[in-house]
């Protein structure tokens, strides 16, 4: 088992440009989140989703948006980049709402808004 | 509205000696879970140890244990003989599992950093 994939590792953008983080889980988990972590500081959810077909804001949603293509995808996206969004990109994924499961993490993506 | 505070920016621990991470939280629901996590410096994020808010006893996991006092709402982390290697970035974390929401939407304190001195 793979765990939680996230591609890409690395990026740079531009001011103004738009991309699209990827994530991906083979746990069959339900819920999955996409967090930032600036230097120094701990995680703070953006998006997620508790379930296929239902995505719900976090903390600092805004200049994001998500979709949860399936179980397994769960995508985050940056429509117009900016400086304030360089950061590192975790993806995480966990099982039932009311049980232990801990949250499984990605490798992460750094992102650079220049 | 839910929140997880960690005091303690940085700490410094003799090899060998315990140590104990301090979280408290803010919730309403009664039905909740807590969390640690420690990140090393090369980022990833490694699952420690999980307390539910209506486990009878605290749990533990080999060296981790979680003082967990329900009435003071605080969940610390204790290392016992702490080791080079346990030198990181460490967080608490809370999940609300409310009876009527599907949600599991789970937050992080700011952490702390442990540094272990040989």
């Amino acid at each position: 088992n793979a765990g939680v994939t996230q591609t890409p590792k690395f990026q740079v953008l531009k001011t103004g440009q738009s991309m699209t983080l990827q994530c991906a889980q083979d746990m069959n988990h339900n819920s999955m989140y996409w967090y930032r972590q600036d230097p120094g500081m701990g995680l703070r959810l953006i998006y997620y989703s508790a379930s296929e077909g239902t995505t719900d804001k976090g903390e600092v949603p805004n200049g994001y948006n998500v979709s949860r293509l399936n179980k397994r995808e769960f995508s985050l996206r940056l429509e117009s980049a900016a400086p304030s969004q360089t950061s590192v990109y975790f993806c995480a994924s966990s099982g039932t709402p009311g049980q232990k499961n801990e949250q499984f993490f990605g490798p992460g993506t750094r992102l650079t808004v220049l | 509205a839910q929140k997880i505070t960690q005091t303690q920016p940085g700490m410094f621990v003799q090899e060998k000696e315990a140590v104990t991470l301090d979280c408290t939280y803010d919730t309403s629901d009664p039905s909740y879970g807590l969390f640690w996590y420690k990140q090393p410096s090369s980022g990833e994020m490694i699952f420690l140890i999980y307390q539910g808010s209506y486990d009878q006893q605290n749990a533990t996991e080999g060296r981790y244990s979680l003082n967990f006092q329900k009435a003071r709402k605080s969940a610390n982390l204790v290392i016992s003989a702490s080791q080079l290697g346990d030198s990181a970035m460490y967080f608490c974390a809370m999940r609300e599992v409310g009876l009527w929401s599907s949600a599991s939407k789970i937050i992080f304190g700011s952490g702390t950093r442990l540094s272990i001195r040989p």
